[in-house]
């Protein structure tokens, strides 16, 4: 059973435009989410994260949007430019304890045009 | 500083092998996690290392998987014997532990190829 799921396996956008990637959840005990960049044969980076505190945290050209009672987030990158082209991956955790680890989603495949 | 340093890049073993790999962490950070990327998914987490403590090995296929952080540093993750359906990405990860909800930082990880 997929916790976290990101529906759209592909998005393709203009140079310029805005990027919304989206990300579902349905464990009620994350409270931590993070997005994750990954270029191919490389390990995915840390890109910008949200505590269940907060409905928003923007960081440069990226901002992301938790909404806590639909149970989805999303990152928007503005604006979008070609070196953004790569996989995202959503992941969310819950604070504490001793089974802190990250779940991820699937992964969403940007492709900025040029 | 230092990333997190995962050897080898890319390995291909013949089926019923054994084969290693390697991590180091970035330093200073006690929580080590290995993970499993097969293709077209999300890593899937398959140990979980406070310092030299296991804590979450739930996931880990043990009758062929172990792994090791002796010292509470380096660690590394063993198959024997591999399988073909091993073959996948396996990424180390690190982050600071404890009760901190701090991102994980991810090593490029090791290819596996089993043939």
């Amino acid at each position: 059973d997929q916790q976290v799921k990101q529906n759209s396996p592909s998005l393709s956008v203009q140079e310029g435009r805005i990027s919304i990637l989206n990300c579902d959840y349905t464990n009620s005990m994350f409270d931590y989410f993070l997005w994750y960049k990954k270029y191919p044969a490389e390990g995915p980076t840390f890109l910008i994260s949200i505590s269940s505190i907060k409905d928003k945290n923007e960081d440069g050209r990226f901002t992301v949007f938790l909404n806590k009672s639909a149970k989805h987030l999303s990152l928007h990158i503005v604006p979008s430019q070609p070196g953004d082209s790569a996989v995202y991956f959503c992941a969310a955790s819950a604070r504490g304890g001793s089974n802190y680890k990250l779940t991820f989603g699937k992964g969403t495949l940007l492709t900025v045009n040029p | 500083e230092a990333g997190v340093v995962q050897s080898p890049r890319y390995k291909i073993i013949e089926k019923k092998q054994p084969v290693a790999f390697w991590c180091n962490p970035i330093s200073g950070h006690n929580t080590l996690y290995w993970y499993l990327q097969n293709l077209g998914q999300g890593p899937e987490l398959l140990i979980r290392y406070e310092n030299e403590e296991a804590v979450d090995d739930s996931q880990l296929p043990k009758d062929r998987f172990s792994a090791e952080r002796l010292k509470g540093v380096d660690s590394t993750l063993k198959i024997q014997p591999a399988e073909l359906g091993d073959s996948a990405v396996y990424l180390c990860a690190s982050s600071l532990g404890g009760q901190v909800n701090t991102e994980a930082f991810f090593g490029q990880g090791t290819r596996l190829t089993v043939v």
